[in-house]
This record gives C-alpha cells, structure tokens and sequence, in this order.
C-alpha cells in the first residue's frame, strides 16, 4: 500500500534525551513536512523539505533536527533543548513544494517522563 | 505571515442536520484552501479542497465555498451521521508558502 509510515507510534523519552521520529513515505512525493500538534491549536510546522539533502526551517524549529539524505525518508530529532517536547507528531508528504495538497501519516506521540 | 482563525471550537449537532464550520484568512494572495479531519489519535486526513478560481465545489454530503472578498472560507457538511464525528481543521496557502492551518473545530453528531 502506498503511504506514510510513522514510527513508532508511542515514545517515552527522559529529560535530557535526544530521540528520533521515524517517517517513510512510497509516494514518490518531492516534499515531506513535520508538523507538531498541541491540544486546543493548529498544526505547527517544524521543518520542510522540498528536495533531497535540502531543508528549511519552518515555525518552530528550535529544539528540533532533520535530514533528508533519501527521497522517501525525513527523520525528525527531538534534542533536549526543546523545553516541551511532549506533543503529538505529524510527517507529511506532498507531490510537489509548498502549496500543494499534503498527505499526512498517522502520527508519533512522544511523551517526556 | 498568513494568519488563519477557525469557528466555532465545538459544535454539536443531531444526526441528520447540518453542520458549517467557518474560517477567515489574512492574506490576499492565498489561493489554495483545504480542510481536514482527523480522528482521535490518527492523522489528518484531506476530506476537500478549493482552489481561488472556484467559488464552491461539492462532493456528495461535503461542500466548501469560498468568499476571495471577504476572505473567508467555509465547510459544509448535510445530513450529518455519527462516523462525522471528529476535529476538522481549515488550512490556507499562497504559491510557494507554507499551509496556514486554523485551531480545529470539534464535531459530535448525537444520535
């Protein structure tokens, strides 16, 4: 099936430490997004990428790292200077740059214990 | 930047009635609008969009309309049934800008 694939869905992280969101996408899509999510707000990008080994920030970068070596893969890392990290995380793809229809995946949520 | 501000947060309605949901946006040049719904727990999912050349577009129970003038935008959903239960969220973008998204409207359709 072609899609986005997040992982993993559920990530408890001590204070202090990086980790790592997974997300794979077989859509052939140029562009692929992280985007967080906070309850009572909107969608909030983090970091986009419209080409491979090419990447920018977007709203709320600080705290956070990517890569994106291949197409179909946009790592996220959550680093310990991000002062709130537990959140609920979103990747997304689209066929072409900003502005286009974006398709998301199922969603990470990371919780800091 | 684009800002976008969705109403209502929550909205209740019986099953069979309609439901709208409304947003406005800031910026003049945006011309793409799409709207989502997202189920507990999962991804948002693209349900319709519109583009600035096109007043309303529909597809079956879901319309949206879109207001260039006013700047504002809005969902439609008729004959409301309980699986259209779930947040919905508005988004806008212009070329080549990031997508914009609104605060989230909460739907529950009682029985």
């Amino acid at each position: 099936d072609g899609g986005i694939t997040q992982s993993p869905k559920y990530l408890f992280r001590k204070e202090g430490q990086n980790v790592t969101l997974s997300c794979e996408q077989n859509l052939n899509h140029d562009a692929m997004y992280w985007y967080r999510q906070d309850p009572g707000q909107g969608l909030r990008l983090i970091y986009y990428s419209q080409i491979v080994n090419d990447f920018q920030k977007g709203d709320i970068a600080e705290g956070y790292s990517v890569s994106r070596e291949k197409k179909e893969s946009f790592p996220l890392t959550v680093t310990s200077a991000q002062k709130n990290p537990t959140a609920f995380y979103l990747c997304a793809s689209s066929i072409g740059g900003l502005g286009n229809t974006i398709y998301f995946g199922e969603g990470s949520w990371l919780t800091v214990v | 930047g684009e800002n976008v501000e969705q109403h209502p947060s929550t909205l209740s309605v019986q099953e069979g009635d309609s439901a709208v949901i409304k947003c406005t946006y800031s910026d003049s040049a945006s011309n793409y609008f799409p709207w989502y719904k997202q189920e507990l727990g999962k991804g948002p999912q693209l349900i319709i969009d519109i583009r600035s050349n096109v007043g309303e577009k529909k597809d079956q129970r879901i319309a949206v309309t879109l207001n260039k003038t006013a700047k504002h935008f809005s969902l439609h959903i008729t004959e409301t049934q309980p699986e259209d239960s779930a947040v919905y969220f508005c988004a806008a973008s212009g070329t080549a800008s990031k997508l914009t998204f609104g605060t989230g409207t909460r739907l529950q359709v009682t029985l």
